[in-house]
């Protein structure tokens, strides 16, 4: 089957520094695209999302890239502060009648004080 | 001011029994979901309703029912509990049931059977 993501890596970084979280995703129908960021205990908090029709979205501290071409979504976060440390998924929704968010295996940010 | 909430937080049960878990959402949605979190943290869609009604039923042992009595609420039965239903369990919600709809999830039910 298709699938989303990468096995759960790690990635650390010191506090200060900007972070970029990559995923891969394998269903070109797909047409929208989420990360998520789950601290310890806690469930997926949205982050920032993207739709197909765009390469590049920004929020506060944050921006996805698409890149249609290869299928890959990143995550950067600028100035990753200790409160940035937790699990980051991406996920996926196409329009099968499903409708339901198909997720990548997550990344585990560490920031260093 | 909780926007999706689950009950318990923690379950901690024998194998063979039957257990509920609750969830409410205050956020006006009309569609809510079931996922099922493992031990390497991948999420992966049990269930959804829209309005009450069944969507989405994955592949998943009929030993799990949901039920919707408004759209507010989503509840997860699970009967005969095996020792491979340990996991984390996250109740999520979005406004439509439509591609690019933001879902918000619960705390989650940590499930431990032993």
């Amino acid at each position: 089957g298709e699938s989303v993501g990468l096995h759960l890596p790690t990635l650390s970084v010191q506090e200060g520094d900007n972070s970029i979280i990559n995923c891969a995703y394998s269903n070109s129908a797909s047409d929208y695209f989420i990360w998520y960021k789950q601290e310890s205990g806690k469930g997926p908090q949205f982050i920032i999302d993207i739709r197909s029709n765009m390469d590049k979205r920004q929020g506060q501290r944050v921006t996805v890239l698409l890149n249609k071409t290869v299928k890959h979504l990143s995550l950067q976060i600028a100035a990753t502060q200790p409160g940035d440390s937790a699990v980051y998924f991406c996920a996926e929704n196409w329009d099968t009648g499903r409708r339901a968010l198909t997720f990548g295996s997550g990344t585990r940010l560490q920031v260093q004080p | 001011d909780t926007a999706v909430s689950q009950t318990p937080k923690y379950l901690v049960t024998q194998m063979g029994n039957d257990k509920s878990i609750k969830c409410e959402q205050n956020l006006g949605h009309d569609t809510m979901y079931w996922y099922k979190q493992d031990s390497k943290k991948f999420l992966k869609i049990m269930f959804s309703y829209n309005n009450k009604e069944l969507i989405i039923n994955e592949t998943v042992p009929n030993r799990f029912s949901p039920k919707s009595p408004d759209k507010a609420h989503l509840n997860l039965h699970i009967n005969s509990l095996e020792l491979g239903d340990s996991a984390v369990y996250f109740c999520a919600s979005s406004q439509r049931q439509v591609a690019g709809e933001t879902q918000y999830f619960g705390p989650g039910t940590r499930l431990l059977v032993l």
